[in-house]
């Protein structure tokens, strides 16, 4: 059974729409973070949260924003999406900050 | 500007040969290598991991070379199997955040039976 589950795995959306992506974890982790792929780039580190708490954000655009409900959940908001936004957004976790890294299988998001 | 790089791009091998993966990086504070491999539809899972005090590192079939004053390291994988056929990526980081990691941008490996 995955320990970290991404929903949707799929998701089409508009210019200019927003949408959620969850990301729950089942690992007991205290550390969670966003990592992004997008087509012939590297995983690239957005956003690493500890306790609930915002550590690192490495995103420019403020049209991306990680929500965190509960220690185990962190969900990214991006609002106002435009096709450049289309990539594979990955959640992981680790124990502590500074652990090794345990992904999710990802979120493919296709802005059209 | 890509702080960590990765070659080839992509490689095919036989089975049972050997596969050799590069990895080359820039930043002088970063002190932690690790390689996660990509089955299509799943999670990247770390596969093996370096720290500079040592050299290399080895795990069955899996064996890191790192070279720190050529910034260099490489993945070898001995008698490759069919099942290796994945992409594999090399990724960096500073020891001040471990799990602030660059990433290559991978090699897809294939294994021919």
């Amino acid at each position: 059974d995955p320990k970290i589950i991404q929903k949707p795995k799929y998701l089409v959306a508009v210019t200019g729409s927003e949408k959620i992506l969850i990301c729950e974890q089942y690992l007991g982790h205290n550390a969670m973070y966003w990592y992004r792929q997008s087509a012939k780039k590297p995983l690239e580190f957005m956003f690493s949260y500890s306790y609930q708490k915002l550590m690192d954000n490495q995103t420019a655009s403020s049209r991306f924003q990680p929500q965190s409900s509960k220690k185990n959940h962190l969900d990214l908001q991006i609002t106002a999406l435009k096709p450049d936004d289309s990539a594979t957004y990955f959640c992981a976790s680790s124990p502590d900050r500074g652990d090794t890294l345990y992904f999710g299988a990802g979120t493919r998001l296709s802005v059209l | 500007q890509q702080q960590v790089r990765q070659s080839p791009q992509s490689l095919t091998v036989w089975e049972g040969e050997t596969a050799i993966l590069n990895c080359s990086y820039e930043d002088s504070t970063f002190d932690y290598f690790p390689w996660y491999r990509l089955f299509p539809g799943e999670s990247p899972a770390l596969l093996i991991a370096i720290r500079p005090v040592s050299n290399k590192k080895e795990d069955g079939r899996f064996t890191i070379f790192f070279n720190k004053r050529e910034k260099k390291l490489s993945l070898h994988i001995t008698d490759s199997q069919p099942g290796d056929s994945a992409t594999y990526f090399c990724a960096a980081s500073p020891s001040s955040s471990f799990s602030k990691l660059v990433f290559g941008q991978g090699t897809s490996l294939s294994v021919v039976p």
